[in-house]
């Protein structure tokens, strides 16, 4: 248990299906991310958030909409996904900054049918 | 420019024996911190150790140990005695700041996943 709870663990959606990923720390952490891992490649950062404002978007698509309403939630929206986007989608958080080391949750395996 | 190369991709071993995986690093940072993480199969990425770059010594911890070496820029991670339950993915990572100060990102290697058979 690292103190961050991503929901749900598994999720199948249609392209043309509106879902969303959510994430949870009670870490006291002001830092949240989202990483996206396919298969055979490397974690790839989508988003940043400190203190609640987004200070990265690493040139994602726009069918990832990402929202930090506090400190503690993090939540990614998706709409119209491709196949491509299949993934597992992971999100971290850190103290202040990845300097100290992030602490991730287990992920949502994510299925676009 | 910032990154992380294990060069290993995948790595089997037989139980008991003694592994040691790879990283090299590129910073431009003077001062910097380096990870480890585990990526079971349940897909969750475990933070194993952080290095501050002032400090050099090898570190032990139960079956774990890391060598760093910053004239290579080097972070190996052995690990003894492997087990079973080792098996899974091995990230090296470096943080580091795109926009200056105060906002710092992870960049990780490509992972090397590690395989223990009974």
């Amino acid at each position: 248990e690292t103190g961050v709870t991503q929901t749900p663990r598994h999720l199948v959606m249609g392209m043309t299906n509106k879902k969303s990923l959510k994430c949870e720390q009670h870490l006291g952490h002001n830092a949240m991310y989202w990483y996206k891992q396919s298969a055979k490649k490397p974690l790839e950062l989508m988003f940043v958030y400190n203190f609640k404002e987004q200070t990265e978007n690493n040139s994602v698509p726009s069918r990832f909409s990402p929202e930090c309403p506090n400190s503690s939630h993090l939540f990614l929206h998706l709409h119209t996904l491709q196949p491509e986007d299949s993934a597992l989608y992971l999100c971290a958080s850190s103290p202040q900054g990845a300097q100290a080391g992030a602490f991730f949750g287990q992920g949502t395996r994510l299925t676009v049918v | 420019a910032q990154k992380v190369t294990q060069a290993q991709t995948e790595i089997s071993v037989v139980e008991k024996e003694d592994v040691t995986l790879d990283c090299v690093y590129e910073t431009r940072d003077t001062t910097y911190y380096l990870f480890w993480y585990k990526q079971p199969p349940s897909g969750e990425l475990v933070f194993l150790i952080r290095r501050n770059s002032f400090d050099e010594q090898n570190e032990i911890s139960g079956r774990y140990s890391w060598n760093f070496q910053k004239s290579t820029s080097s972070f190996n991670f052995t690990i003894t005695a492997s087990q079973v339950v080792d098996s899974a993915v091995y990230f090296c990572a470096l943080p580091f700041a795109p926009s200056g100060a105060g906002s710092y990102q992870l960049t990780f290697g490509k992972g090397t996943k590690l395989s223990v058979i009974p």
